[in-house]
């Protein structure tokens, strides 16, 4: 079964601090990544996305993700933080399943939560 | 506006009594799905479904029921049989097929069990 790393489960930052979060994916085929965010008391919102194309893709509020396939890896960053990046952070990667034509499942790794002190 | 919505927002039972958590898109979309999310667990799968009257097992299916009637919604059951039934849960939906925009998610509902 296709599974989703994320190694850190809480990071802890000063503002102005550069952010990385890492997740690792496990899936030979082609992939399609998901960065999400879930501020306290909010829903998940979508952060970031890669289907193909150039690896380095931009998200919202200055986020940015890198696709290395040799790595299996779609690691998350931001260059300076702020106090509202406060939040866990979700990778997640959607693979195809075989039970029928265009079916997809998303695979959610544990989440790191981010708290970014004044 | 269009979205997902998920009620009620906090739920109470007590145990040995099956809960029924109510998911309504107004996205037009095909497929939907339902989350539980536990502290440190993250999001796991519980049932998908690509297209009306059709549902999938996720990772977690043992002790929840599904149906999907219609397209705009997908209703889930939490049986007396879930041996570990208090979480948040949460209801996502997104447009079948290649490429696909990724998910839309509800805004949860909590359920406490007694």
């Amino acid at each position: 079964a296709q599974s989703v790393s994320q190694h850190n489960h809480h990071v802890i930052l000063s503002e102005a601090a550069s952010l990385e979060l890492g997740c690792n994916y496990s899936y030979g085929g082609t992939v399609n990544l998901f960065w999400y965010v879930q501020y306290p008391g909010q829903h998940l919102q979508l952060l970031l996305k890669y289907f193909s194309g150039d690896p380095l893709v931009k998200g919202i509020k200055g986020f940015e993700a890198e696709f290395i396939k040799s790595k299996f890896s779609f690691n998350l960053r931001k260059p300076s933080v702020q106090w509202s990046d406060t939040a866990e952070y979700f990778c997640a990667v959607k693979v195809p399943v075989y039970s029928g034509a265009g079916s997809y499942q998303l695979t959610f790794g544990k989440g790191t939560k981010l708290s970014v002190i004044p | 506006d269009g979205g997902i919505t998920q009620s009620p927002k906090y739920l109470f039972r007590k145990e040995g009594q099956n809960v029924t958590l109510s998911c309504e898109q107004n996205l037009n979309h095909d497929a939907m799905y339902w989350y539980r999310q536990d502290p440190g667990q993250g999001l796991r799968l519980i049932y998908y479904s690509q297209i009306v009257n059709d549902f999938q097992k996720g990772d977690i299916a043992e002790g929840y029921s599904v149906s999907r009637e219609k397209k705009e919604s997908f209703p889930l059951t939490v049986t007396s049989a879930q041996k570990n039934p208090t979480a948040f849960y949460l209801c996502a939906s997104s447009i079948s097929g290649t490429g696909t925009p990724p998910l839309h998610f509800g805004n949860g509902t909590r359920l406490t069990v007694t």
